[in-house]
């Protein structure tokens, strides 16, 4: 079974923090995606890596960075934190095998910007 | 950017009864997909239909898809207490990408 551990199911913190999601993934999955859920928006795409190193922005990358040294570990970067990116995020691996582009989702991790 | 959009934004039903759930979409896909997600959890992959596929099947989940109207739609039949979730229909454009809507949420009563 695919396995993707968000590092922290809850987190506090507080406004012009410094915060770092951490995502670890165990399929070898080429492709890793961070997402933010709010209700009524769905998800949107903060950013996708399709490779080491490799980064592309999605929707809504303004306010985050992203990190990725090794192949299983994508990390989310809130360089300020800021009380309107109090949300659930949620990380997510996968890859491209013929027409399927099928995306395996950690448990997420709600965090709280006081 | 938000292609699909599901309908109804919420759904109850008696345990037993059918679930029916509709997903629209904007530009031309690869395929289309259903995800499940419980209450403050992750997503997890149903079931997936290819753009050249009108209907497909996974135990009690019928998935069809009609590319000239842009939708799809997802049954749950015979539905049970556990099938009391969020879902939602995900688009993939072929750009490593997917392009989730805002999700129905679905409650069954037991």
């Amino acid at each position: 079974d695919v396995k993707v551990t968000q590092s922290s199911r809850y987190l506090v913190k507080r406004t012009g923090e410094k915060v770092f999601l951490e995502c670890v993934q165990d399929m070898d999955h080429e492709n890793m995606f961070w997402y933010r859920q709010d209700p009524g928006l769905g998800l949107r795409l903060i950013y996708f890596s399709y490779d080491v190193k490799m980064k592309e922005k999605g929707d809504i990358p303004e306010g985050y960075s992203v990190s990725r040294e090794k192949k299983e570990r994508f990390s989310l970067i809130l360089e300020s934190a800021s009380t309107n990116q109090t949300s659930m995020y949620l990380c997510a691996s996968g890859e491209i095998q013929g027409a399927k582009n099928i995306q395996y989702f950690g448990a997420g991790t709600r965090l709280s910007v006081l | 950017s938000q292609q699909g959009e599901e309908d109804p934004q919420a759904l109850s039903i008696q345990e037993g009864e059918n679930a029916t759930m509709n997903c629209s979409y904007k530009t031309s896909i690869n395929n289309l997909q259903w995800y499940r997600q419980n209450s403050g959890r992750g997503l997890v992959h149903l079931i997936l239909i290819r753009s050249n596929e009108r209907e497909k099947h996974s135990g009690r989940l019928r998935v069809t898809l009609d590319t000239s109207k842009k939708s799809s739609s997802l049954l749950i039949t015979a539905s049970r207490a556990a099938d009391t979730a969020s879902y939602f229909c995900a688009t993939d454009a072929r750009d490593y990408k997917l392009s989730f809507g805002a999700g129905t949420t679905v409650t069954v009563r037991a």
